[in-house]
């Protein structure tokens, strides 16, 4: 089945020690988005990429970087994670220009910060 | 702007009672419309959609109807399970700039045996 699988489900790392988080997706979608959710809340964008263009939101941290080395894969990397950062990190993809199109998300990886 | 607004929660209801969540939204012309679940542990799955005014998405028993003149998308379900117990997001898509979700702030629901 075609999906957006994201590695992996749970992650822990130590107070300012990067860490990355991938996504993949065999959808063959342009758009990649990276969410960030605490505590059930409703998802809270970071950034998107329109094929490799890149988007930043204008309230995302600088600590917060995104790779797109191709069509499949996404990376989310932590530069310096804080205690605040501990969350639920989720991918999603959507093809081009498809307003109608909902998008698919991952299952999430959820981050520890010890 | 663009929004969504849903009820707020936590909703507690028994099994097989009647559910609405309600939802309404603000945007400019007339975006499409969602309502994605997540249960414990996991990501969103996408539940049902609705693009275009009077449409009516409908799924496992969910149902929620694109209602243009009160900018509403409340979600309805007849007789609700125990597994239906989870998350529920309201979110649009919105027509102007980067095609980018717009969530309610979530509604939990919680059915008891």
């Amino acid at each position: 089945d075609a999906m957006v699988i994201q590695n992996p489900r749970y992650q822990v790392t130590q107070f300012g020690k990067p860490v990355t988080l991938s996504c993949s997706q065999t959808l063959n979608h342009n758009v990649m988005y990276w969410y960030q959710q605490k505590s059930s809340q409703a998802p809270k964008l970071l950034f998107h990429y329109y094929d490799k263009d890149f988007n930043n939101e204008a309230d995302t941290p600088d600590n917060f970087q995104s790779r797109r080395p191709n069509t499949s894969f996404c990376f989310l990397d932590i530069r310096s994670p804080g205690l605040g950062d501990a969350a639920m990190y989720l991918c999603a993809t959507s093809p081009r220009g498809a307003r109608s199109s909902p998008l698919h998300f991952g299952n999430g990886t959820r981050l520890t910060v010890t | 702007g663009n929004s969504v607004t849903q009820m707020e929660g936590p909703v507690t209801l028994s099994e097989e009672a009647f559910l609405t969540i309600n939802c309404t939204y603000t945007a400019t012309g007339y975006p499409s419309l969602f309502w994605y679940v997540q249960y414990p542990g996991e990501g969103l799955q996408l539940l049902l959609k609705a693009t275009k005014a009077d449409d009516k998405g409908s799924n496992k028993g969910f149902e929620a109807t694109y209602r243009k003149e009160t900018t509403s998308f409340h979600l309805e379900k007849g007789s609700v399970q125990v597994s239906d117990s989870a998350v529920y997001f309201c979110a649009l898509i919105r027509l102007q700039g980067a095609q980018k979700l717009v969530f309610g702030q979530g509604t939990r629901l919680t059915i008891n045996p």
